[in-house]
């Protein structure tokens, strides 16, 4: 299985461009996730998507949308992007045990994306 | 959402048992305490979890107080390849989804 796959892994960009980075999960995930990380700091949750059909903002949202295309793939798109959005993206999946009410977080490897 | 606190770095040696505490003391009743490390150019992976109870499995042990507003990961014999960011966060109940990371501890592992 590959579990988390995120495409493209590196991207350049120039301000005001638009791109879209993409995520799969062959685990049959419920909840997927974007999250961002600037160097040297944590993680910060940009939005999520509790299960298809369904998503939420999370801590940083502004500049993003995202699509849970099906149950499989969950996108982030910059529409307008900026140098602040300069950072390394983790997208990541999470099946609920709703008899232990837990579940764990899988990360994808990153896509690390620079806005000139 | 309920938060945590972690140093921001630690520093062991090589062989030796580290302990890591977070402070959560927001949280709620039904909130899992999880721990995640982050290798160096890596995602995080899932390391270890517990609700009231000390946990054990084959990375690490978690103890988690008895007012559960804290808790320490343990490592028993440190290595070179557990140096990391390790993160403690909380998973709510239910499947709401909102999975907040705060900033880690960074562990150095010195030969």
């Amino acid at each position: 299985n590959a579990g988390v796959t995120q495409t493209p892994k590196f991207q350049v960009l120039k301000t005001g461009q638009s791109m879209t980075l993409q995520c799969a999960q062959d685990m049959n995930h419920n909840s997927m996730y974007w999250y961002r990380q600037d160097p040297g700091m944590g993680l910060r949750l940009i939005y999520y998507s509790a299960s298809e059909g369904t998503t939420d903002k999370g801590e940083v949202p502004n500049g993003y949308n995202v699509s849970r295309l099906n149950k499989r793939e969950f996108s982030l798109r910059l529409e307008s992007a900026a140098p602040s959005q300069t950072s390394v993206y983790f997208c990541a999946s999470r099946a609920y045990d709703r008899l232990l009410n837990t579940g764990e977080l899988f990360f994808g490897e990153g896509s690390r994306l620079t806005v000139l | 959402d309920a938060k945590t606190t972690q140093p921001n770095s630690m520093e062991s040696n090589e062989e030796e048992p580290v302990h890591l505490p977070c402070n959560h003391s927001t949280i709620s009743g039904t909130d899992y305490i999880h721990w995640y490390r982050q290798l160096p150019s890596q995602g995080p992976e899932y390391v270890i979890h517990g609700l009231t109870s000390n946990v054990n499995n084959r990375m690490a042990s978690l103890a988690i107080a008895e007012d559960r507003k804290s808790s320490t990961l343990i490592l028993h014999r440190a290595t070179l390849r557990d140096a990391a960011v390790y993160y403690c966060i909380l998973h709510g109940s239910g499947n709401t989804g909102k999975l907040i990371f705060g900033q880690g501890t960074t562990l150095q592992v010195k030969p």
